[in-house]
């Protein structure tokens, strides 16, 4: 399972455009990249999934380039309520299923 | 369509009592996972389960823990004879029998306090 590399942590402010990039270098040919996010005292939320070129949804965007090697969670003018932690996943199935590797995430602290 | 529900969400034993979390997937879903988090880190895998079958359970402790999901009834937990480093939040997850490349939906997670 590939291994995966993010900021510890990232601050910004209300209204502004965050970006959080996650390095895999070693990303396997069917692996997927998802992101979650984790509230206190929650379970992690899916956000949104990858596998190559532009994802977006009503939450997020995800950028990831042509080499998979990295990856760009693109959150759009965040507010309070985004202060979470975000965690980067590297993988797909195997045997039918896939468990999910977690590192320690980026703790994205959004303030007034 | 209610999510994934796990019961208690806090829990509080003493050393060497038992501890039974519950988790029961979202309708439809007949994978589960369970994951363990300890403070300021990420979630580590435990086992997966299929209904009536434990598919890995490489991330289980081999002593004192224990797993299943009945044909009727919710996922099980088993904390046996707990310690003090077991105080943890532990997560299930579900997700549907597909082949795609799945989701998996957390549940609130059970708070366990080994006094």
């Amino acid at each position: 399972l590939a291994k995966t590399t993010q900021p510890i942590s990232m601050d910004s402010y209300e209204g502004q455009e965050v970006n959080i990039t996650c390095s895999h270098n070693n990303i396997a040919t069917n692996d997927y990249i998802t992101w979650y996010q984790q509230f206190p005292s929650q379970g992690p939320r899916f956000i949104i999934q990858g596998y190559k070129t532009k994802v977006t949804n009503e939450v997020a965007s995800l950028f990831i380039p042509a080499d998979r090697k990295s990856s760009t969670l693109s959150l759009p003018r965040v507010s309070l309520s985004d202060t979470a932690v975000y965690y980067c996943l590297v993988g797909g199935q195997s045997g039918g299923y896939n468990k999910l590797i977690f590192g320690a995430g980026t703790r994205l602290a959004v303030h007034p | 369509n209610a999510g994934v529900m796990q019961n208690p969400r806090h829990l509080v034993r003493r050393r060497g009592q038992e501890a039974r979390l519950r988790c029961s997937p979202m309708k439809g879903h007949s994978h589960v996972y369970w994951y363990r988090q300890l403070p300021e880190e990420g979630l580590k895998f435990m086992v997966y389960l299929q209904k009536e079958n434990i598919i890995d359970e490489s991330g289980m402790p081999k002593e004192r823990f224990s797993a299943e999901f009945p044909k009727e009834g919710p996922s099980i937990l088993r904390i046996q004879q707990v310690v003090r480093g077991d105080s943890a939040a532990y997560f299930c997850a579900s997700s549907p029998p597909t082949l795609a490349a799945d989701t998996q939906y957390f549940g609130p997670g059970t708070r366990l306090t080994v006094l």
